[in-house]
């Protein structure tokens, strides 16, 4: 079975600084890897993914991820925050190749952003 | 993308009583999940939905408490039963993306709160 641990559940930054939410995972197989962001009283949106290819990837928004077979994480960073990126962070795991099997998630990280 | 549905999106509901929460996709998919996020907290996966065929469900989840049904490829209904104020929770509908490369969509979730 696949696991992700998100080690900070609480992370507060200035705006305009640069942020990191870390998110390690735990799989015997090869796996896709996520990012999805639930803005307050919102459902989750997908933020990026990593399915195979580049190891770093990005959103539109700026952020990005950089998936790290070696140490097996998955950290999502962006070198400077809005106030408009205040929102939970979810990072998530499944295995590859098997596109209709359940997604397994991490316990999140609030990031809040301090004007 | 997919867009999915999801009613009622939010309700007060009495000790007790049972509430039916409908999703409905704007496309055929094979599968739909059922997840809860309790408050705090991360996303618990309650059950898979599979057209045609009984649901899923995941350790520590049972029929008797959270009966699904699955009539066609474009809905689904997740009933809440006998609920107590355990039960408050955001009970959020999801879909596999249409490329089938792992991602999954979510509903805006009903936020229930039980008295």
């Amino acid at each position: 079975a696949q696991s992700v641990t998100q080690l900070d559940s609480q992370v507060p930054v200035f705006e305009e600084a640069p942020v990191e939410l870390r998110c390690n995972y735990s799989s015997s197989v090869s796996v896709y890897l996520f990012w999805y962001v639930q803005y307050p009283n919102q459902g989750l949106q997908l933020l990026l993914k990593y399915l195979s290819g580049s190891t770093l990837v990005e959103s539109i928004n700026g952020f990005e991820a950089e998936f790290n077979k070696s140490q097996t994480s998955f950290h999502l960073r962006k070198p400077s925050v809005h106030i408009s990126d205040t929102a939970e962070y979810f990072c998530a795991v499944k295995r590859a190749n098997f596109g209709n099997e359940k997604l397994t998630f991490g316990t999140g990280t609030r990031l809040t952003i301090i004007p | 993308s997919a867009v999915i549905s999801q009613k009622p999106s939010r309700d007060i509901c009495q000790r007790g009583t049972s509430l039916t929460i409908q999703c409905q996709v704007d496309s055929q998919v094979t599968m739909m999940f059922w997840y809860r996020q309790q408050p705090g907290q991360s996303l618990t996966l309650i059950a898979t939905a599979n057209q045609g065929s009984e649901a899923t469900y995941e350790s520590g989840f049972v029929i008797d408490k959270f009966p699904i049904s699955r009539p066609n490829l474009t809905f689904s209904t997740l009933t809440v039963s006998n609920m107590s104020p355990e039960d408050s929770s955001i009970y959020l509908c999801s879909v596999v993306g249409p490329t089938n490369t792992g991602e999954l969509f979510f509903g805006e979730g009903s936020r229930l709160t039980v008295l």
